[in-house]
């Protein structure tokens, strides 16, 4: 069984950073993609970015490329997402997202959610 | 890229059943064969019902069913039940190698 496990609230300053973790158990790290995804209070889902850590390949939506980093450590299956120059609009749940293989195109296991919340 | 296009709501009776619409276009869905549907209770996280147009992951009951025309994607529940009603997602893979989420469909029952 598939597992995704979140770091815990946190609570920011606009234009400060903040780092995200999501550890995994079970299937194989290495060979799946690591998917971040977001969602602000009462909305819908918004795609963040992405990592694929037996290639250590990337790919960000171009909302957030120039102010996200993800990154992947094959040693503690972990997946991390960096994100920075925080403004109030960033505010939302953060979920990690598996796709089972990185030839695959769905997300077949979520995180619980990290809440990250912004204000001045 | 901007979000897939969802009915803000559908509903129906138990046993009815219900089908709702995604639509995108030829960058995402269009030109796509992978799209998933995923469904969502307050909160907790997305969960998927439907991959690659019409997959059903193991799991998932047979009432879910997906289908594709064009650009527009659709999600079917038959014989509805109380346990369906949450809120539901589409997403694409896109020409640009990213994902596309839709604006939501909330199922009432």
């Amino acid at each position: 069984q598939v597992q995704l496990v979140q770091s815990g609230t946190e609570v920011k300053r606009t234009g400060s950073s903040v780092n995200v973790a999501c550890k995994t158990s079970g299937g194989t790290f290495g060979n799946s993609a690591i998917n971040w995804v977001r969602q602000a209070p009462g909305q819908g889902l918004e795609w963040v970015g992405g990592i694929i850590p037996i290639f250590r390949t990337t790919k960000y939506s171009q909302r957030f490329q120039d102010r996200v980093t993800i990154t992947a450590d094959e040693s503690t299956t972990t997946a991390y997402m960096d994100l920075n120059s925080l403004r109030s609009d960033d505010t939302a749940i953060y979920f990690c997202a598996r796709i089972p293989h990185w030839g695959y195109r769905w997300f077949d296991a979520w995180g619980q959610g990290t809440l990250i919340s912004v204000s001045s | 890229q901007s979000a897939l296009t969802q009915p803000a709501s559908v509903s129906g009776s138990p046993g009815q059943s219900i089908t709702m619409s995604c639509t995108g276009s030829r960058g995402d869905i269009g030109g796509s064969s992978y799209v998933s549907w995923y469904q969502q209770h307050p909160g907790r996280p997305p969960k998927v019902v439907i991959y690659d147009v019409d997959k059903r992951p193991s799991g998932i009951s047979g009432r879910f069913s997906g289908s594709k025309s064009g650009s527009t994607a659709s999600l079917t529940i038959s014989g509805l039940q109380t346990e369906d009603e949450a809120e539901y997602f589409c997403s694409s893979h896109t020409s640009d190698n990213t994902y596309v989420f839709g604006s939501g469909t909330q199922v009432y029952v």
